[in-house]
């Protein structure tokens, strides 16, 4: 696609289940984010792919959180036993993944809200 | 660790009118990269304008204008002939190498008729 798309667009779970987030990012692109945006506040940063691997997983606040990308595209963060906490949207973006240039802006999909009741 | 603050929660703007979002960040660094993001109700961030740090000229994207002052870290935005469809949060955010992309808070901009 055009874009980068993210499904799905909202998930209601309760609290003790497990989810799974997906993210196809824009073809070709190597580096692939996610990004918590809780209410009220801007995005911040969970785990960073390039290619297949995780670059940096520094941002996921616990084990219940994973993330993976086994071919190098879609990507699906997972989510072990939800708290009420992790009620957010979870923003996916993705850029050219090369330092320098426009390669470096990363494009956004339209997040998925997640609802933990 | 780099910061980005916004100073200014809530902003109003009266169409075709122009308004200046402030930001400011912290950083150590000399060559990273400066963002202005837009996000409307439907959560989608939208790229606004980009500049990179070595680049003394300030950036412009048609209506929209960064004030790019490297020495106070300085990033503010412009917008130029206020319209409707402007109404959203603006984010402005900082990236350098191949880090992720650190956020501000926010301004939302209201746009009046």
């Amino acid at each position: 696609g055009a874009g980068v798309s993210q499904t799905p667009s909202n998930k209601v779970t309760e609290k003790g289940k497990y989810v799974e987030l997906r993210c196809d990012p824009i073809s070709g692109h190597t580096a692939l984010y996610w990004y918590r945006q809780s209410l009220g506040q801007g995005p911040e940063f969970l785990i960073y792919f390039q290619g297949t691997g995780a670059a940096d997983d520094s941002g996921l606040p616990n084990d219940r959180f994973f993330a993976v990308r086994p071919e190098g595209s879609v990507s699906t963060l997972k989510i072990q036993r939800t708290e009420r906490g992790d009620s957010a949207v979870y923003l996916c973006a993705s850029s050219g993944g090369r330092s320098g240039g426009s390669s470096d802006t990363q494009y956004f999909g339209p997040g998925t809200r997640l609802t933990v009741l | 660790a780099q910061t980005v603050t916004q100073s200014q929660p809530e902003m109003s703007v009266q169409e075709a009118e122009t308004v200046t979002l402030s930001c400011t960040y912290d950083t150590s660094e000399s060559d990273y990269y400066l963002f202005w993001y837009k996000q409307p109700p439907s959560r989608q961030m939208i790229l606004v304008i980009r500049q990179e740090a070595y680049k003394q000229q300030n950036a412009t994207e048609n209506r929209f204008s960064v004030n790019f002052q490297k020495a106070a870290k300085s990033f503010s935005l412009k917008i130029s002939d206020s319209q409707l469809g402007d109404a959203a949060m603006y984010f402005c955010a900082y990236k350098e190498g191949n880090t992720p992309l650190v956020f501000g808070k926010g301004t939302r901009l209201s746009v009046i008729a």
